[in-house]
Order: C-alpha cells, then structure tokens, then sequence
C-alpha cells in the first residue's frame, strides 16, 4: 500500500537559514508527489509537484524539492526562510490509477527571528 | 484567481444530527473530492466524484456519508447521524483533469459536534 513518511514532525530554523523537509514514499512504481503547505487557520496550498521529468522542481515561494527514486525520497528546500514561511508541511502522493492523495503527517515549522 | 470556496467555516452540531458541508469547486473542474483531517492527526482521502458519480471511497466513507453534486456549482457532503468521531475539519478539493492534475483545496470547514 501507498504511505508516505514525514520523519521530523517539528522543527525550528532561524530567520534567514536554509530549510530541508523530508519525505520518503512507498509505492512499487513512480509516483506523483507533491508538497502542500497549511497555515494556521487555513487550507492546503499546493507548494510544488512532480510527475516526471527532471528531478528537481521548483515551486512558489522560493521552494522546491528533488525526487530521488533510489531513496524513494521527496525532500522540500529553501535556501533561506523567512518568519511568514512558518507553518505546517504536508508531503502526499497519488499513484497512477487512484484519485486519492495520501498525506504524511506533517512537519511544522517555527521560524525564530 | 479562481479557488474553491467551503461553507459554513464552522459548523457545530449535535450528535446524532445531520449537517451537510458546502462547497463550489473551480468552475472548470471535473472532478471533487472531500477529504478530512481530525485534530492533530494527518489528512484522509474520504470520496472522489467524476461525472456525477461518485469513483472512488475510503473505508471512512460509510453509509453515513453522502455526497452530491445538486447544481453546476455545488459539491456537498452530507453526514446523515453525526457521530463524535466525526469532529474534523473537511476540506473539499477539486482537480481540472483527475489524478495528473494537482488538487485544489478549499480552507476547510471545522466540524464540531457534541
């Protein structure tokens, strides 16, 4: 079955430091896979997605995320966070005969100033 | 910019009550979907819907729940006995062409019931 983990579910960077969130999946072909964002009191923001391609991909907000198959791996990155990025980090998939994402269970990010 | 809008945002209810959750998708969308997140945990696929049927549930999904598409706009979930489990918030998602589409997700309603 599809399951996708977050391994870090809190973590605190300084304002201005570089940021990497990490997701790995488990699924027997590729997946597409994606990264949204949800701050507080509002939804899902998606971030950026893959579905093939070139690995590494670029999203909104000065993200973006490598897909590595050999380590069934999707980490998000920002070279440098700012206060406003503070929020949770939603890493999902969805395979190729399915609509349904499944999400990891979040990472959140505190930003110190 | 187009985004799915969901009302009520909140929503409180008795046990045992039925309460029906609103949403209206991006207007060129096809399909819909109805997803949960109960507090603190991680956020759960519960229906799909294409072409005024429903293409794929999850085991969430029971009798319970039900979902409609009542006009060109709306996409509703409906819970007919709430229980006390089911105090989430629900975000409706919708994707112009199905599972090669991202997801749109709506800000949620927060469903609490007593």
């Amino acid at each position: 079955a599809q399951s996708v983990t977050q391994p870090d579910i809190h973590i605190t960077v300084s304002e201005g430091a570089s940021l990497e969130l990490r997701c790995n999946y488990s699924y027997g072909a590729t997946p597409y896979l994606f990264w949204y964002v949800q701050s507080p009191g509002q939804g899902l923001q998606l971030l950026l997605k893959y579905f093939s391609g070139d690995t590494l991909v670029q999203g909104i907000k000065g993200f973006e995320a490598e897909f590595k198959r050999s380590q069934s791996s999707f980490n998000l990155r920002k070279p440098s966070v700012h206060w406003s990025d503070a929020a949770e980090y939603f890493c999902a998939v969805v395979g190729p005969n399915t609509d349904k994402l499944i999400f990891g269970t979040g990472t959140r990010l505190q930003v110190f100033p | 910019e187009p985004e799915v809008t969901q009302t009520p945002s909140h929503q409180v209810t008795q046990m045992g009550q039925e309460v029906i959750l609103r949403c209206v998708p991006i207007s060129n969308h096809l399909y819909f979907y109805w997803y949960r997140q109960i507090l603190g945990q991680k956020v759960e696929f519960l229906v799909s819907f294409y072409n005024n049927e429903i293409s794929e549930k999850s085991e969430i999904f029971d009798d319970q729940f039900s979902v409609e598409r009542p006009d060109g706009s709306n996409f509703t979930l409906k819970i007919r006995s709430t229980k006390l489990e089911d105090s989430a918030m629900y975000f409706c998602a919708s994707s112009f062409n199905g599972p090669t589409y991202e997801q749109y997700f709506g800000p949620g309603t927060r469903l609490t019931v007593t």
